[in-house]
């Protein structure tokens, strides 16, 4: 059963436009979603992070949309640039007791000059 | 970039024997992880460590065994290597859970089983 829900699996946008990744889990005991960024051949890196006590959190042009009562958040990413072309992963975890990610399956976004 | 090594960082390896691969930190984090990243799958854990010679399983831990004798290093060991277990494999640590804090993750082992 896959704990975290991840869509679209691909995304193409043109440059200055928006990209929006939607995610969605199952276990309301999550309490902490971020956002890792990857880049080809090189690891996972956490891109931007929430908390379920907020809505909605903005880091430059990344913003993280917060749905508690539908179990959903999205990465919104405003004035696509070529350089956020990589795959974009949302993860869920329980923070208290053992810190275990479970990811979303990605998305492999591609921005076109 | 966190002090986290992971080698080898390539490896191709025959079915049926055995393999090992190495994940090396230097941030005296609790937490350490193995996943697994495939086309279409995205990241699945497949053992963790919460701490010296504590370990539990993730959701794919068949055909795949773990150690950590000392805080800096976890080995993760393919007793028998399929080709189903091609991949790329990555180590990640962590400190902390309750302030929800960031896993750190490593450059990634490319594993092929021919």
């Amino acid at each position: 059963q896959q704990q975290v829900k991840q869509s679209p699996q691909s995304l193409i946008v043109q440059k200055g436009g928006i990209s929006i990744i939607n995610c969605a889990y199952e276990n309301t005991a999550f309490d902490y979603f971020p956002w890792y960024q990857q880049f080809p051949g090189k690891g996972p890196a956490l891109l931007i992070a929430i908390r379920p006590d907020v809505s909605e959190k903005k880091e430059g042009r990344f913003t993280i949309s917060f749905n508690k009562s539908a179990k959903q958040f999205s990465l919104h990413i405003m004035d696509s640039q070529p350089g956020d072309s990589a795959t974009y992963f949302c993860a869920a975890a329980k923070t208290g007791g053992s810190y275990i990610p479970t990811f979303g399956r990605g998305t492999s976004l591609i921005v076109h000059p | 970039d966190a002090g986290i090594t992971q080698s080898p960082r390539h490896k191709v390896t025959e079915t049926g024997t055995p393999v090992t691969l190495r994940c090396h930190q230097t941030e005296n984090h609790r937490y350490m992880y193995w996943y697994r990243q495939d086309p279409g799958h995205g990241l699945r854990l497949i053992h963790y460590s919460y701490g010296v010679k504590d370990t539990d399983k993730g959701e794919v831990s068949d055909g795949y065994s773990v150690s950590r004798s000392k805080t800096e290093d976890f080995l993760l060991t393919l007793e028998s290597a399929t080709s189903s277990q091609t991949s790329v494999y990555f180590c990640a640590i962590s400190e902390s859970g309750r302030g929800g804090t960031e896993a750190f993750f490593g450059q990634g082992t490319r594993l092929t089983v021919v």
